[in-house]
C-alpha cells in the first residue's frame, strides 16, 4: 500500500459528461501529481501541485483543470468528456525537501467514458 | 526534450529464467535521476528504485539487479529466476529538473509474462 488513496476506482460516464476525481497524498507530503494512462499516450505527466499551489504542467487540456485543497488532498476535474478521454488516472504524491524523491502512486481510476 | 525507450514491448519467459529489459533515455540534463517502476496486472504503479546520474553503482536487491552505464544512456533490470509473481508492465522513467517539482517521464513499458 503506498499510501496514497485514490477515489472512485473506477468511473463510467457519457460524452459531454464532467467528473471529478479525487486524491489524498500520503501523510506528510506536499507534492501531488496526476498523470495519465492510455493504451496510444502511455503514462503522461499532466499538473502537479505543491502545498495548494500549481508547480508544473505538462500535456493537461484546457477542458482539464486541478487544484490542491489546504488538506493537501487534490481533485482533478475532467469536462466535455470525450471518448478519447477514457484512461486510467494516476494520483502520486512525494514528500517535501530538495533532492528528486520518488512518486508513490495511488491505485488509480478508471475512467470509461460511453 | 527528455526521452524514455523501452524497445522490448513484450518479453515472455519460463519460470527461473533470467531476464533483462533494457531501457535507454536522452536528456540534456547532467543530473538526473532514473527510476523503475513496476504494474501488476491488478494495475497500481510500484516503486522499485531510484538512481542517480553520479552513481554508476550497479545495484542488486534479491533477485532484481540494475546496470546504469552513462556512457551508453542505458538503465538495464535484470530479474534472476524469473517467478510468475514477476508478470508485470515495468517502466523506466527519467526526472525532469527543469521543471520545479518532479515529473517524470516514462517508457512506454515492457510486459513480461513469465510462464510457469
Amino acid at each position: 500500500d503506498s499510501g496514497v488513496t485514490q477515489t472512485p476506482k473506477h468511473l463510467i460516464t457519457a460524452t459531454g459528461q464532467r467528473v471529478t476525481l479525487r486524491c489524498s497524498p500520503r501523510s506528510g507530503d506536499l507534492s501531488v501529481y496526476w498523470y495519465q494512462q492510455s493504451l496510444d499516450q502511455g503514462l503522461q505527466f499532466l499538473i502537479q501541485y505543491y502545498n495548494g499551489e500549481e508547480r508544473a504542467k505538462g500535456n493537461i487540456l484546457e477542458r482539464f483543470s486541478a487544484q490542491q485543497f489546504p488538506d493537501l488532498h487534490s481533485e482533478l476535474n475532467l469536462s466535455s468528456l470525450e471518448l478519447g478521454d477514457s484512461a486510467l488516472y494516476f494520483c502520486a504524491s512525494s514528500p517535501p525537501g530538495t533532492g528528486v524523491s520518488p512518486l508513490h502512486f495511488g491505485n488509480g481510476t478508471r475512467l470509461t467514458v460511453t | 526534450a527528455q526521452k524514455v525507450t523501452q524497445a522490448q514491448t513484450e518479453i515472455s519467459v519460463v519460470e527461473k529464467e533470467d531476464v533483462t529489459l533494457d531501457c535507454v533515455y536522452e536528456t540534456r540534463d547532467t543530473t538526473y535521476y532514473l527510476f523503475w517502476y513496476k504494474q501488476p496486472p491488478s494495475g497500481e504503479l510500484v516503486f522499485l528504485i531510484r538512481r542517480n546520474s553520479f552513481d554508476e553503482q550497479n545495484e542488486i536487491s534479491g533477485r532484481y539487479s540494475w546496470n546504469f552505464q552513462k556512457s551508453t544512456s542505458s538503465f538495464n533490470f535484470t530479474i534472476t529466476a524469473s517467478q510468475v509473481v514477476d508478470s508485470a508492465v515495468y517502466f523506466c522513467a527519467l526526472s525532469d529538473l527543469n521543471n520545479a517539482g518532479n515529473m517524470l517521464t516514462f517508457g512506454g513499458g515492457t510486459r513480461l509474462m513469465v510462464k510457469p
